[in-house]
């Protein structure tokens, strides 16, 4: 079954960088678009970035576009995202997860999630 | 881009049937058939239970379903359990490569 582990989360002061990972297994990586997702604490969940499957496009919400950029290593079946310019907003757990359309364009649906990783962003 | 409209709450008693909305513009929900909803238990993972407006992934009870008029989604959960207990958050695709959610709804199972 599809297994998505995110990893790489911590505690960073303001203006800070972290990179997450998210390693994916029970599925063909390669030939779905994937997303990230974030959740501050309390609160609801905020679409963050999709990446398509070949890794050309990749689409942002304007509160992270400039600072944030999601990429993907489909041999070695892994997604990132590079958060820089970290403010106390971006605090939350974050997600990855898999878009339910093979080779879909277009952020749409996230039929799999990942038990997400937390990100602090505090002095 | 404003997140989509949710009520906060909602609530219903073992075996009867609650309706959750999930109101935005013509711009997202009502330009686009790419309406999901998903469940959220406290400290878990979201998990799918709509797509596609009326769509049920495989595995998901027949007691929940979707609909669409205009720019409001809903989410009706029928002969309600207590294992439905949980947030429900709608999304949308917005068009310009972006995806919405809502602002989540919790409902209590009385």
């Amino acid at each position: 079954q599809v297994q998505l582990v995110e990893s790489g989360g911590g505690v960073v002061q303001p203006g800070g960088s972290l990179t997450l990972s998210c390693a994916a297994s029970g599925f063909t990586f390669s030939g779905f678009g994937m997303h990230w997702v974030r959740q501050a604490p309390g609160r609801g969940l905020e679409w963050v970035a999709f990446i398509r499957y070949a890794g050309s496009h990749t689409y942002y919400a304007d509160s992270v576009k400039g600072r944030f950029t999601s990429s993907r290593d489909n041999s070695q079946n892994t997604l990132y995202l590079q958060m820089n310019s970290l403010r106390p907003e971006d605090t939350g757990v974050y997600y990855c997860a898999k878009d339910f359309y093979g080779s879909g364009f277009y952020p749409t649906t996230l039929d799999s999630w990942g038990q997400g990783t937390l990100v602090t962003v505090s002095s | 881009q404003s997140a989509l409209t949710q009520p906060p709450s909602a609530s219903g008693s073992p075996g009867q049937s609650v309706t959750i909305s999930c109101t935005g513009t013509s711009s997202d929900v009502g330009g686009y058939n790419y309406v999901s909803w998903y469940q959220q238990h406290p400290g878990k993972a979201p998990k799918l239970m709509i797509f596609e407006v009326h769509k049920r992934p495989s595995g998901v009870p027949d007691r929940f379903s979707g609909s669409k008029s205009g720019n409001t989604a809903s989410l009706t959960v029928s002969g309600l359990q207590a294992e439905d207990e949980a947030d429900y958050y709608c999304s949308s695709y917005a068009g310009t490569n972006h995806l919405l959610f809502g602002g989540g709804t919790k409902l209590t199972v009385l």
